[in-house]
């Protein structure tokens, strides 16, 4: 059981590149979390999934796109990369059950853009 | 939108001292989550509140709906409990899949 995974671990961008940050979990979870983390600052959502098919914005989506590609993988996408984007990024799905209710985190994507 | 206050922001302890983090909130929520960011960088769920109180090994965590207000206690604390400790709410009117995150706690042990 590998849990929540994520790709690549750092990368290092220039300012108008592209890039896609793949997440990937095996728990069966049907909903996913794209966060980022800044110093001096909270998680933020940037965009979440409730369930396989559907999407929404969270609190920062501007910059970014995402894709449910099925139930396991939730892909983000930067389309045009600026310098406000470098951050650390963590994918999460979240398991519910009876009197259960836990986030499992990926181990992050750190970004850098120039 | 809810505003979620963490203290302290930083806190060193002696090896086996009590530690206590706070965590307090603006708007009426349905759970309240503790979560660990260790050193290097990884996030694990500590706990999940509702009400009351909930212990885990050395880790306690308690509730108090009424004054919304959370505290994270540590008995006997170790340099491996040296971390970044989150609170996060869900609220409880608006969307259930969303959390808001507080800016964390530093905790550092020493020996």
């Amino acid at each position: 059981n590998a849990g929540v995974t994520q790709t690549p671990k750092f990368q290092v961008l220039k300012t108008g590149q592209s890039m896609t940050l793949q997440c990937a979990q095996d728990m069966n979870h049907n909903s996913m979390y794209w966060y980022r983390q800044d110093p001096g600052m909270g998680l933020r959502l940037i965009y979440y999934s409730a369930s396989e098919g559907t999407t929404d914005k969270g609190e920062v989506p501007n910059g970014y796109n995402v894709s449910r590609l099925n139930k396991r993988e939730f892909s983000l996408r930067l389309e045009s990369a600026a310098p406000s984007q470098t951050s650390v990024y963590f994918c999460a799905s979240r398991s519910r059950g009876g009197f259960t209710d836990t986030q499992y985190f990926g181990p992050g994507t750190r970004l850098t853009v120039l | 939108k809810n505003e979620v206050e963490q203290s302290p922001q930083n806190l060193t302890a002696q090896e086996g001292e009590f530690i206590t983090i706070n965590c307090s909130y603006s708007v009426g929520i349905s759970a309240l989550h503790w979560l660990q960011q260790h050193p290097g960088g990884g996030i694990v769920s500590l706990f999940m509140l509702s009400s009351g109180k909930k212990k885990h090994g050395r880790l306690i965590a308690t509730i108090n709906i009424q004054e919304k207000h959370s505290s994270l206690h540590i008995t006997a604390s170790h340099p491996r409990d040296s971390a970044v400790y989150i609170c996060a709410v869900r609220d409880s009117g608006g969307s259930n899949y969303k959390l808001t995150f507080g800016k964390g706690t530093l905790l550092t042990v020493n020996p």
